[in-house]
């Protein structure tokens, strides 16, 4: 039971160019987020998902799409990189409202 | 507009010196409390969940309280393996799906 994993652990990009962070649950939760975190700022929220097929924004979601096409995967795409994007983005699930929220390693990004 | 406010930002500490770090929030509705732990370059690691006002909650030295308007976490006698830093967030009844975070209580324990 590998719980959340996160895909890459750590990138660095150019301005401009794109990618996807992959998140994968193996504990069959329904809700899913994305969130980063910066010095001084907390964990922000950028979209969630509380099931397959369905996304949400939240706190901070410019610059940023996201897809679930399955229940256990949750992509976060950048399609044009910006330096205020370099960020680490942690990655979480739960199994229904209410309940424990876990964390993913999460994914340390560097927008030069 | 929901809020939750960790104090202190930071707090370090001698090793056996007891302390708490405190949750505080102004929510619509609250449903439950977490806490959390997160180490450098890790993600965040749950703690405990609190539900409802008077409710109490431990593990080893921590132990974690829950009033109207704020929760308390208690550090019993730390040690240097205490280090980190702790994040409380809530979730709030008929809201949308989501946590709201606060920004964190930076923890240094010094042996």
């Amino acid at each position: 039971n590998a719980g959340v994993t996160q895909t890459p652990k750590f990138r660095v990009l150019k301005t401009g160019q794109s990618m996807t962070l992959l998140c994968a649950q193996d504990m069959n939760h329904e809700y899913m987020y994305w969130y980063r975190q910066d010095p001084g700022m907390g964990l922000r929220l950028i979209h969630y998902s509380v099931g397959e097929g369905t996304t949400a924004k939240g706190e901070v979601p410019d610059g940023y799409n996201v897809s679930r096409l399955k229940k256990q995967n949750f992509l976060l795409g950048l399609e044009s990189a910006a330096p205020s994007q370099t960020s680490v983005y942690f990655c979480a699930s739960i199994r229904t409202w209410g309940e424990t929220q876990y964390f993913g390693p999460g994914t340390r990004l560097l927008v030069l | 507009e929901d809020q939750v406010t960790q104090s202190p930002e930071a707090l370090r500490l001698q090793e056996g010196e007891s302390s708490s770090l405190n949750c505080s929030y102004t929510v619509s509705g609250l449903r439950g409390l977490f806490w959390y732990r997160q180490d450098p370059g890790k993600g965040p690691e749950f703690l405990f969940t609190l539900y409802s006002a008077g409710e109490e909650k431990e593990k080893e030295r921590l132990k974690a309280t829950l009033t109207k308007k704020e929760s308390f976490l208690h550090i019993t006698a730390p040690k240097p393996e205490d280090s980190a830093t702790y994040l409380c967030a809530v979730f709030i009844r008929g809201g949308s799906e989501k946590l709201v975070f606060g920004k964190g209580t930076k923890l240094t324990v010094n042996p």
